[in-house]
């Protein structure tokens, strides 16, 4: 499994769009990046996932360079809820097979 | 479907207990897998098991935990005899089969708090 970087902790205002950003530089050919977001006292969920250019939903982007060795995950205008950990994982598409394995993700901190 | 249901929330013990944590994963889904997080060690991925069979329990820490599926809604994770050091919060997770094509996310229950005192 590749493994992936990531910063421990952030700080953000709230109203500004917050970037984060995961080095995988031994990332396979058939490797997707996917990030989960927990909140305290939750179990972890899905935000989104890529393999590569960029992805949007309706909760973030996801910015992937074109020799994959990072990428970025964009949070437009972050309210206090958008307070958690973040998760980025690097592996095969689909779940099961290939079971999820967790960094120490990024502590993103919202500040009024 | 009201997702991955875990019991109990909290849970309180004495060094020396059996401990046991129950999962109900959604309905329909493969896999389930089991997880164990710490302020210190992360998330760690204990078991997990496909169509109710173990598949990998590498992660299990020792002996005293044991795992079981006995059938496609119900999996209990056991710790005997429980120790401080098991005191985390367990998390269970469920998916689709890796086949199915809408098979990108795992979804978790809401945790155990487990306290071994």
């Amino acid at each position: 499994l590749a493994k992936t970087t990531q910063p421990i902790s952030m700080d953000s205002y709230e109203g500004q769009e917050v970037n984060i950003t995961c080095s995988h530089n031994n990332i396979a050919t058939n490797d997707y990046i996917t990030w989960y977001q927990q909140f305290p006292s939750q179990g972890p969920r899905f935000i989104i996932q890529g393999y590569k250019t960029k992805v949007t939903n309706e909760v973030a982007s996801l910015f992937i360079p074109a020799d994959r060795k990072s990428s970025t995950l964009s949070l437009p205008r972050v309210s206090l809820s958008d307070t958690a950990v973040y998760y980025c994982l690097v592996g095969a598409r689909e779940v099961g097979n290939t079971p999820l394995v967790f960094g120490k993700g990024t502590r993103l901190s919202v500040i009024a | 479907d009201a997702g991955v249901i875990q019991s109990p929330r909290h849970e309180v013990t004495e060094m020396g207990q059996e401990v046991t944590l129950r999962c109900k994963p959604i309905s329909g889904h493969d896999y389930l897998f089991w997880y164990r997080q710490t302020m210190m060690r992360g998330l760690e991925l204990l078991i997990y098991f496909n169509n109710n069979v173990p598949i990998d329990d590498s992660g299990m820490p020792e002996d005293r935990f044991s795992a079981k599926m006995p059938n496609a809604s119900f999996s209990t994770l056991k710790i005997q005899p429980s120790e401080p050091r098991d005191s985390a919060v367990y998390f269970c997770a469920s998916s689709l089969s890796w086949q199915q094509p809408m098979n990108t996310e795992a979804f978790f229950g809401q945790g155990t708090r487990l306290t071994v005192v």
